[in-house]
């Protein structure tokens, strides 16, 4: 069975740094990319970024590429998405998903969801 | 990039109601398009990809065609847990944008 659990919620002040993960398994996790998806509270969600395990391969959206980084640990099946100085405005829900093996880039699967609270 | 829009943003209908929401691309994206639906608490639910082929486990009521730029979600006979918010994503290329959605509300 393909799951995908993610780490905990979180609760940090400005200016902190984060890492939240992704921990893959029932697949070949490395053969498979891995996406972030951002919901910020009441709104709808938002595509962050991908990697490939693999060779870690990554492509990051346009307006948050500079504001988090994309990682994997190809050999403990774990992506990760990292902050070095966290705003406010960071504040969300935060969803891994698989992209499926069809040509279509679908998120098949989906993490549990991470919640991160920025606040001072 | 490329834009995706929804329509309507919100719809009231009633169990056993037809329903069609539309999504647009600013561009043509071929049939690189997907439909999630998402429940207040949880994580979206792949529905639809590739337009119009329907994932594993997901009811027949929930069909999708389209291809270019203008797509639809049909939910033939709606039934009380299709109540939720329904997102399209285009996977032509990168970023790999949703649209805003749509929140489907009993009436």
């Amino acid at each position: 069975e393909v799951q995908l659990v993610q780490s905990g919620a979180e609760i940090k002040k400005p200016g902190e740094a984060l890492k939240i993960s992704c921990k893959g398994s029932g697949y070949s996790f490395t053969n498979y990319w891995i996406g972030w998806v951002r919901q910020m509270p009441g709104k709808g969600l938002e595509w962050m970024g991908i990697i490939y395990p693999h060779d870690s391969d990554t492509r990051y959206s346009p307006s948050l590429e500079g504001q988090v980084t994309i990682s994997a640990g190809k050999t403990i099946n774990t992506a990760y998405l990292q902050w070095t100085s966290l705003k406010a405005s960071d504040t969300a829900m935060y969803y891994c998903a698989r992209l499926g093996g069809s040509s279509w880039y679908e998120l098949d699967y989906w993490g549990q969801g991470t919640l991160v609270t920025v606040s001072s | 990039d490329i834009q995706v829009t929804q329509s309507p943003s919100s719809l009231s209908a009633s169990a056993g109601d037809r329903v069609t929401i539309t999504c647009r691309a600013s561009q043509s994206i071929s049939n690189y398009l997907n439909w999630y639906q998402q429940k207040p608490g949880k994580a979206p639910n792949l529905l639809i990809y590739a337009a119009s082929s329907l994932q594993s486990g997901v009811p027949l009521r929930f069909s999708g065609s389209g291809s270019g730029t203008d797509f639809t979600l049909t939910i033939s006979s709606l039934q009380p847990e299709d109540f939720a918010t329904y997102y399209c994503q285009q996977t032509y290329s990168t970023p790999q944008t949703f649209g805003p959605g749509t929140k489907l509300e009993i009436k």
